[in-house]
This record gives structure tokens, C-alpha cells and sequence, in this order.
């Protein structure tokens, strides 16, 4: 069956460092993959998108991801966090004829000052 | 473009009443998706309606549960005789035909008590 996986419940890291926040995902062609982003009590806000071609991929707010076929993965990662970065990272991908989301857990980021 | 939005942002109702919430989504977007988020997890899938159709439903939408789309362009969640289970937050998205990224509106917070 098709999944998404998160490893990471929770990450802190403080302002300025890198990040990278891991998703595996079984698919069994090639998936399309999507990061979203969701603050307190707020909705879900696409931060970027796979769907073929390049596999490092560039979202919104600084943030990019790269696709490893090698490694089902498709982490997110970026340069240097802003303590505005602090919410809930998802890893999600479409399933079926209808291209319902199927989630990770999520990763919650924490950023200390 | 003012995006999804879903109305009220957040309902606070006593076991076994009634409550419906309502999606409109962007304007041009003829998919529209219903999931159920609770605290500390992914979005889980509700439904799903092209157009006016209601083209699949997930096992998680008991008999109290239902989702209409009369026209093709807003939606609305009805949960019948309300339980304490049902408290989650519901999100509404859309998308356009061939297109696979989904747009998230702010979700509604039921709290039932």
C-alpha cells in the first residue's frame, strides 16, 4: 500500500542553524510529493511540490526539498531557520484515481532564539 | 483569487446536536476534498466531490456524517447528533482538474462537550 513516513515526532534547532526534516515514502511508481506547512489553529499551506524532472526542488520561503529514488526519500531542508519556521512540517502524497492526500505524522520544529 | 475559505473558523456544540460546516473553494477549482485532522496527527481523508458528484467517501464517514455540493461550487459537512469523538479540527481543500496539488482553507475547530 502506498505511505507516507515521518521519522521525526519533534525537532528543535536554533535560529540560524540548518534544517532538514526527513519523509520516506512507498509508492510504487514515481511519486508526486508535496510538503506542507500548518501554524497553530491554521490550515495547511503548500510549501513545494515533486512531480518529475529536477529532484531538488525549491518552495516558498526558503525552503527546498530533494527527491532520492535511491533512498524513497524526500526531505525538506533549509539554509538557516527563522524562529517564524516554528510549526508543523507534513510530507504528503496523492492517492488513487481521486488524488486524495495521504500524510505523514508531522514533524513539529521548535526554534530557540 | 481569495482562496478556500471555510465557515465558522471554530463551533463549540453539546453532544448530540447537529452542526454543518461550509467550504467554498477557489473559484475555478472544480475538485473538493473534506479531511479530519486531530491533535498530534496528520489530516486523515473524509470525501471527495468533482463537481457536484460525490465520487468517494472513506469508511471514517459514519452514517452521521454527510457532504453535499448541490451546485459544484461550495460545499457543506453536516455531523448529526454530535459525539465527543467527533471533536477535531475539519479541513476543506481544492484543486483543478489535472492538477494534483490541493489547496487548504483555515479548517473548522469543533469542540464537542
Amino acid at each position: 500500500a502506498q505511505s507516507v513516513t515521518q521519522p521525526d515526532i519533534h525537532i528543535t534547532v536554533s535560529e540560524g542553524a540548518s534544517l532538514e526534516l526527513r519523509c520516506n515514502y512507498s509508492y510504487g511508481a514515481t511519486p508526486y510529493l508535496f510538503w506542507y506547512v500548518q501554524s497553530p489553529g491554521q490550515g495547511l499551506q503548500l510549501l513545494l511540490k515533486y512531480f518529475s524532472g529536477d529532484t531538488l526542488v525549491q518552495g516558498i520561503k526558503g525552503f527546498e526539498a530533494e527527491f532520492k529514488r535511491s533512498q524513497s526519500s524526500f526531505n525538506l531542508r533549509k539554509p538557516s531557520v527563522h524562529w517564524s519556521d516554528a510549526a508543523e512540517y507534513f510530507c504528503a502524497g496523492p492517492q488513487g484515481n481521486n488524488r486524495k492526500l495521504i500524510w505523514g505524522l508531522g514533524t513539529s520544529l521548535a526554534v530557540n532564539p | 483569487d481569495t482562496g478556500v475559505s471555510q465557515d465558522p473558523r471554530h463551533k463549540i456544540t453539546k453532544r448530540g446536536q447537529n452542526v454543518t460546516f461550509r467550504c467554498d473553494p477557489i473559484s475555478e477549482h472544480n475538485r473538493l476534498y473534506w479531511y479530519r485532522q486531530t491533535l498530534g496527527q496528520g489530516p486523515e481523508f473524509l470525501t471527495y466531490f468533482q463537481n457536484e458528484a460525490q465520487l468517494e467517501k472513506s469508511r471514517l464517514l459514519s452514517d452521521r456524517f454527510s457532504a453535499e455540493r448541490p451546485k459544484g461550487s461550495f460545499s457543506t459537512l453536516e455531523i448529526q447528533r454530535t459525539e465527543q469523538g467527533d471533536s477535531a479540527m475539519y479541513l476543506c481543500a481544492s484543486s483543478l482538474e489535472g492538477d494534483y496539488e490541493q489547496y487548504f482553507g483555515p479548517g473548522t475547530r469543533l469542540t464537542v462537550t
